[in-house]
């Protein structure tokens, strides 16, 4: 069966730094997203990794690592806008998406 | 503003009663989807549609219909509604299907179905 696995919770402090991990099994593989959802809001695009590596975008940075069917959403310098929750997405075979249950990230002081 | 509009916003809802949940592009993206989102759960796919004029069952289509008139609109209906469709429901879209291709979300409709 295909999965997508996340921790569902996470806590850190401001100007810190923080690392959300995702592990998949999936029919296929096409790319894995990561979204960022507010609570209340609707999910919005953070980033696209198909290849193994690291891809940095500012503050963000995401990782994969195919063989391992392994992905990390890392988040620098935390500001108290990026307490969300993180959706960890995989497209599989058939360029479907399998959406991760979410990691609600709360940023304390 | 472009972008995708979901009507309405939320809705209180008899058991047994038909309700469509309306959904609007202006991005010209040819791909639509709906889904719902229930706590502790992933996104779930209910239906797509990869072009006008087409549409596929998602994971869990029972209880809902879908119809692509137009490359705009992408309608989902409950025909006879129950409370386990109580939920929040996202309409999105995407400018293909391939696998590179970010999915633009709707605000969401929340659901109660009493």
């Amino acid at each position: 069966g295909q999965n997508i696995d996340q921790p569902t919770e996470m806590t850190a402090t401001e100007g810190a730094i923080v690392q959300i991990n995702c592990t998949y099994q999936t029919s296929g593989f096409n790319g894995l997203f990561w979204y960022q959802q507010h609570a209340g809001e609707a999910p919005t695009f953070l980033s696209y990794n198909v290849l193994d590596g690291l891809e940095e975008k500012g503050r963000f940075s995401s990782f994969l690592s195919r063989s391992k069917g392994y992905s990390y959403l890392l988040l620098k310098e935390l500001q108290m806008k990026d307490s969300a929750s993180y959706l960890c997405a995989c497209m599989d075979s058939n360029y479907q998406l399998i959406w991760g249950a979410g990691t609600k990230l709360i940023i304390k002081p | 503003i472009a972008g995708i509009t979901q009507a309405p916003t939320s809705q209180i809802l008899a058991a047994g009663r038909r309700m469509t949940l309306r959904c609007t592009q202006d991005m010209r993206h040819n791909a639509m989807y709906w889904y719902r989102q229930d706590l502790g759960l992933g996104l779930r796919l209910i239906h797509y549609s990869n072009t006008a004029g087409t549409t596929g069952k998602g994971e869990v289509p029972d209880g809902y219909s879908v119809s692509r008139a137009n490359t705009d609109d992408f309608p989902l209906t409950l025909a006879s509604a129950v409370p386990s469709q109580t939920s929040v429901y996202f309409c999105a879209s995407s400018d293909g299907t391939g696998g590179n291709s970010e999915a633009f979300f709707g605000q969401g409709t929340r659901l109660t179905v009493v």
